[in-house]
């Protein structure tokens, strides 16, 4: 089965800091991709960044990073240089090769960026 | 740019009323999705369906049908509301497979009296 954990309910973080959402999976899939939403007040979900199992770099999406280990099985994310505007909530998603077409997702963490 | 719309962004509705909920999207993706939003639950899967008038329960379906009949066209579909169903409900679209994401409507905000 394939699951998603985000132990973090709530952050906080100064403006203009760099914070660290985490995000651990579970999975028996060989092949497999990790992805980080965005959803602020509108309700709307904003695809960030993705991560596939087999690649050996970590994504980079402009201030957005994704710490991938592999062994460790976690996919935290990184912002950097923290917005007024990155205040929402985070979701770690994972999409598996036997499981396709569904993607799991994590309960969130609720990021608020403190001026 | 992908785009996924929602029938609607807030409904009201009444216990025992028959609900439709609409999503449309125009990339031409394989499949589709309905989850339910609750706060500290995450995002729920009810259904999703990877191709015309195909459909496959996820982990919540109790409750709610779907309908496919359009490719571009996915319906989630209360047969008779309850308090309960209450909560945000996003739709959501994909290609079959690889490491492409899914892209999101805006969500519909359903409250059941």
């Amino acid at each position: 089965a394939q699951k998603i954990t985000q132990t973090q309910p709530g952050m906080f973080v100064q403006e203009k800091e760099a914070v660290t959402l985490d995000c651990t999976y579970d999975t028996s899939d060989q092949s497999y991709g990790l992805f980080w939403y965005k959803q602020p007040s509108s309700g709307e979900m904003i695809f960030l960044i993705y991560q596939g199992s087999y690649d050996e770099q970590n994504a980079t999406e402009g201030r957005y990073s994704l710490n991938f280990q592999k062994a460790r099985k976690s996919a935290n994310l990184v912002i950097s240089a923290s917005q007024l505007g990155d205040s929402a909530m985070y979701f770690c998603a994972m999409r598996g090769s036997n499981t396709g077409n569904q993607f799991y997702f994590g309960t969130g963490t609720s990021l608020t960026v403190i001026p | 740019d992908v785009k996924v719309t929602q029938s609607s962004r807030y409904l009201v509705k009444r216990t025992g009323e028959k609900v439709f909920l609409e999503c449309v999207q125009d990339m031409d993706h394989e499949n589709m999705f309905w989850y339910r939003q609750d706060p500290g639950l995450g995002l729920r899967l009810i259904y999703f369906s990877y191709d015309v008038k195909m459909k496959e329960k996820g982990d919540i379906p109790e409750g709610y049908s779907v309908s496919r009949e359009k490719k571009e066209r996915f319906s989630l579909i209360l047969e008779s509301a309850s308090t309960n169903q209450t909560s945000m409900y996003l739709c959501a679209s994909s290609y079959r497979g690889g490491p492409d994401t899914q892209y999101f409507g805006p969500g519909t905000r359903l409250t059941v009296l």
